[in-house]
């Protein structure tokens, strides 16, 4: 089965430290795409980072960055140096597949919460 | 460069009326997809196109209708409203398959 777990439904960070937001998933395709995607409270959904299968280095955006470690099928976001507006919901996604339906497959979001 | 808009951003429905909502994209983007969003969970996928003229099922397909006449919009309808369809609809489009996908602002939608 195709499917993305995300097992932190809320988080805690305090202003300006390091937050690791967990993602495993579970596909049998060698090639598949991971995205993270972030929602804020006006309900947009933000795109933030992208992994591909096979993709030797780990992905970087800014402050985001993808922690993915294959044999373990996970794909953790870490936002460095958290912010304010990082306050939000995150969400992991997945694309498996190259003959896929070309589905986005979402877990079920993990909402940060940035302490000042 | 608008990106992805969506109308209406709210609507309220009766069980049993219909309605139409609207995409649009300016990227020439080739895919455009629907999704809905229900508390406490992620996106699923209703309806999907790979490019104008063509569109296919996703997830959960049941109670609604797409067209893509246009390459740069994307409709969603719901013929007979139910209030299981009460959710937010995202919509999105991508250049490539795999590529990142661009959302619209949202509509939520009520049916009574």
């Amino acid at each position: 089965a195709q499917k993305i777990t995300q097992t932190q439904p809320g988080m805690f960070v305090q202003e300006k430290e390091a937050v690791t937001l967990d993602c495993t998933y579970d596909t049998s395709d060698p090639s598949y795409g991971l995205f993270w995607y972030k929602q804020p409270s006006s309900g947009e959904m933000i795109f933030l980072i992208y992994q591909g299968s096979y993709d030797q280095q780990n992905a970087t955006e800014g402050r985001y960055s993808l922690n993915f470690q294959k044999a373990r099928k996970s794909a953790n976001l870490v936002i460095s140096a958290s912010q304010l507006g990082d306050s939000a919901m995150y969400f992991c996604a997945m694309i498996p597949g190259r003959d896929s339906s070309y589905k986005l497959i979402f877990g079920s979001g993990t909402r940060l919460l940035v302490r000042p | 460069n608008a990106g992805v808009t969506q109308t209406p951003k709210f609507r309220v429905l009766k069980t049993g009326q219909s309605m139409t909502l609207l995409c649009a994209q300016d990227m020439n983007h080739e895919y455009m997809y629907w999704y809905r969003q229900d508390p406490g969970m992620g996106l699923r996928l209703i309806h999907y196109s790979v490019g104008e003229g063509t569109t296919a099922k996703g997830e959960v397909p049941d109670g609604y209708n797409v067209s893509r006449l246009k390459k740069q919009n994307f409709l969603l309808g719901l013929e007979s409203a139910a209030p299981s369809q009460t959710s937010v609809y995202f919509c999105a489009s991508s250049y490539l398959a795999d590529n990142e996908q661009f959302f619209g602002p949202g509509t939520r939608l009520t049916v009574l």
